[in-house]
């Protein structure tokens, strides 16, 4: 799986738009980029997943640079309860041909939105 | 969906005692995984079950760990002689078959050796 990289913590107002970047610069032509969240005592929590589109769902949108080395998470307006450590995550999707079973978790970027 | 369920949410054993772990994937999810997180780090895959077969194991999961899935519905993952380095919280996710790949994780049970 490609390596990423995320600033380790970010914090943003409540109600304003939370911009988690990713970088992914050794991403592959059949890896997609998936983001999972962690809120402090519970599991991973699946958000998104994109390969070269952008993607939006009732969570979150999903910002992917046409060259694909970088991705950019947007939470449209956060809330207290969107505080967690934000994972980006590169792989060849489980159902593909080749694809990869696990997840490869880096440590994160802790978000915290400010009241 | 019920979720995934663990059990117990926290165990506390001594240094070189057996601990064992259960979790309850989603009814009619055939994939089951095990993590391990450390403080501070994000989750590490351990291995991984399609129904009860054990298909891919991690070099993480030495020999005093062992995961069953006997009859393709719960899982267990035993430790024997834990040592102070297995404290973790020990993760189970599962996913559907087809049509996605999304994995659902469950609470976790975190894991103190004395």
């Amino acid at each position: 799986d490609a390596k990423t990289t995320q600033p380790p913590s970010m914090d943003c107002a409540e109600g304003r738009a939370a911009n988690l970047p990713c970088n992914h610069s050794t991403i592959s032509g059949n890896e997609y980029v998936y983001w999972y969240r962690q809120i402090h005592s519970q599991g991973p929590q699946y958000i998104i997943h994109g390969l070269k589109n952008n993607e939006t769902n009732e969570m979150a949108s999903l910002i992917i640079t046409e060259d694909r080395k970088s991705s950019t998470l947007i939470l449209p307006h956060a809330t207290l309860r969107d505080t967690a450590v934000y994972y980006c995550i590169v792989r060849v999707p489980s159902i593909s041909n080749f694809g990869n079973e696990k997840l490869t978790f880096g440590t994160g970027t802790r978000l915290t939105i400010i009241p | 969906d019920t979720g995934v369920s663990q059990d117990p949410r926290h165990k506390i054993t001594k240094r070189g005692q057996n601990v064992t772990f259960r979790c309850d994937p989603i009814s009619e999810h055939n994939r089951l995984y095990w993590y391990r997180q450390t403080l501070g780090q994000g989750p590490e895959f351990l291995t991984y079950f399609q129904n009860e077969a054990q298909l891919e194991k991690s070099r993480l999961l030495s020999d005093r760990f062992s995961a069953e899935r006997p009859k393709g519905s719960f899982s267990t993952l035993e430790i024997q002689r834990t040592e102070q380095g297995d404290s973790a919280m020990y993760l189970c996710a599962s996913r559907r078959e087809r049509g996605t790949d999304t994995q659902y994780f469950g609470p976790g049970t975190r894991l103190t050796v004395l």
